[in-house]
């Protein structure tokens, strides 16, 4: 699976949009961008995925570039229930594992 | 509903002891994994079940860990011999299907061994 770039840390003020960031450069035709999110002492929790389409559910948004080198999750209205670790993984189809790297921990600040 | 279960949330063992973690994964689901997560990093694959096949053990760090799941249903992971670097969060996920990118993984919050 291709491998995802983070930033380390990130603040966003409470009730602003949180706009998560992550590189690609190397993904391929078959694999999708996952993200997921791990609140302190829980386990992962799946947020969205998608392939080459932007995605929305009642968690989050994923915009993915046109040449799908980087996407971006956007919590729209964060709270502080969102301060989490947020991972970008990218997963072939086919492929059952999931590959974490050490993500982006997100702090939301009151 | 019941998300996926781990027992026990805690284990303290003393180096040189088995030990044997309980995964309980959603009902009626295929696929069935294990990860390790040491402090302050991502989760690490472990192994991977289909039903009661164990299609995937190539991230099992040594011989003294083994996990089974013999009625393809619940799942345990035996470490054997423990040692202080085994001292890490265990996290099992389920999967409704097998291959299916629609399929996400729901995790349990995991068990935290401290080898001692």
């Amino acid at each position: 699976d291709a491998k995802t770039t983070q930033p380390t840390s990130m603040d966003c003020a409470e009730g602003r949009a949180a706009n998560l960031p992550c590189n690609h450069s190397t993904i391929s035709g078959n694999e999708y961008v996952y993200w997921y999110r791990q609140i302190h002492s829980q386990g992962p929790q799946y947020i969205i995925h998608g392939l080459k389409n932007n995605e929305t559910n009642e968690m989050a948004s994923l915009i993915i570039t046109e040449d799908r080198k980087s996407s971006t999750l956007i919590l729209p209205h964060a709270t502080l229930r969102d301060t989490a670790v947020y991972y970008c993984i990218v997963r072939a189809f086919g492929n059952e594992k999931l590959t974490f790297g050490t993500g982006t921990r997100l702090t939301i600040i009151p | 509903g019941a998300g996926v279960s781990q027992s026990p949330r805690y284990k303290v063992a003393k180096r040189g002891q088995d030990v044997a973690l309980r995964c309980d994964p959603i009902s009626g689901h295929v696929s069935l994994f294990w990860y390790q997560q040491a402090l302050g990093q991502g989760p690490e694959f472990l192994t991977y079940f289909q039903n009661e096949a164990q299609l995937d053990k190539s991230g099992l760090p040594s011989d003294r860990f083994f996990a089974e799941r013999p009625e393809g249903s619940v799942s345990t992971l035996k470490i054997q011999r423990t040692q202080q670097e085994d001292s890490a969060v265990y996290l099992c996920a389920s999967s409704l299907a097998s291959g299916g990118v629609n399929s996400p993984l729901h995790f349990g919050n995991g068990t935290r061994l401290t080898v001692t």
